[in-house]
């Protein structure tokens, strides 16, 4: 079974300062990643996924992660933080292969962009 | 297109009290998920399905039932509530191919008192 681990439960920024967000995950074959962002009342939204390929990913409002297979990592990262920025942050892991292919989740990043 | 349609948005359950959350897609994915989301524990996973007909357990099954008797609905099932089972609740719909999206439903929030 696979497992996510994200380091930083709560990450607070100023605007413009860069982020870096840690996802390692721990699985024995080949997955596919994401990266999710969760709005305050809102449902779980895709910022990037990677499947194969470049293993640096870009996705929208300016994020983008990068795949290094060797640490078992897909860090997010944005170079200047925005107040609108401000939600909860997810990595997702799923095998590449299989029928269900089912999402697993870390526990969450909680980020705080201040004015 | 809706997409994938949760409901309801909100209930509040005594505790031994019995209620379905409904979960619908118009995208004909064959794949959906239930997923429970508690502060700092991420999202588990309850239930799945790869078609209409099959489910499976996952990570957090206990206090639940599904069914999929067709390709559009999912319903969870909460046969005897709990305080345990005050979560968001999430669904997840997925289509099939090398670049398949994930689409995830509002949510439903519920609370067991």
């Amino acid at each position: 079974a696979q497992s996510v681990s994200q380091h930083n439960h709560h990450v607070i920024l100023s605007e413009a300062a860069s982020l870096e967000l840690g996802c390692n995950y721990s699985y024995g074959g080949t997955v596919n990643l994401f990266w999710y962002v969760q709005y305050p009342g809102q449902h779980l939204q895709l910022l990037l996924k990677y499947f194969s390929g470049d293993p640096l990913v870009k996705g929208i409002k300016g994020f983008e992660a990068e795949f290094i297979k060797s640490k078992f990592s897909f860090n997010l990262r944005k170079p200047s933080v925005q107040w609108s920025d401000t939600a909860e942050y997810f990595c997702a892991v799923n095998p590449s292969s299989g029928s269900a292919r089912q999402l697993t989740f870390g526990s969450g990043t909680q980020l705080t962009v201040l004015p | 297109n809706a997409g994938v349609t949760q409901t309801p948005k909100f209930r509040i359950l005594k505790i031994g009290q019995s209620m379905t959350l409904q979960c619908t897609q118009d995208m004909n994915h064959n794949y959906m998920y239930w997923y429970r989301q508690d502060p700092g524990m991420g999202l588990k996973l309850i239930y799945y399905s790869v078609g209409a007909g099959i489910t499976d357990k996952g990570e957090v099954p206990n206090g639940y039932n599904v069914s999929r008797s067709t390709t559009e609905d999912f319903p969870l099932r909460l046969e005897l509530a709990a305080p345990s089972q005050t979560s968001v609740y999430f669904c997840y719909a997925r289509g099939q191919g090398q670049n398949y999206g994930y689409t995830f439903g509002s949510g439903t929030r519920l609370t067991v008192v």
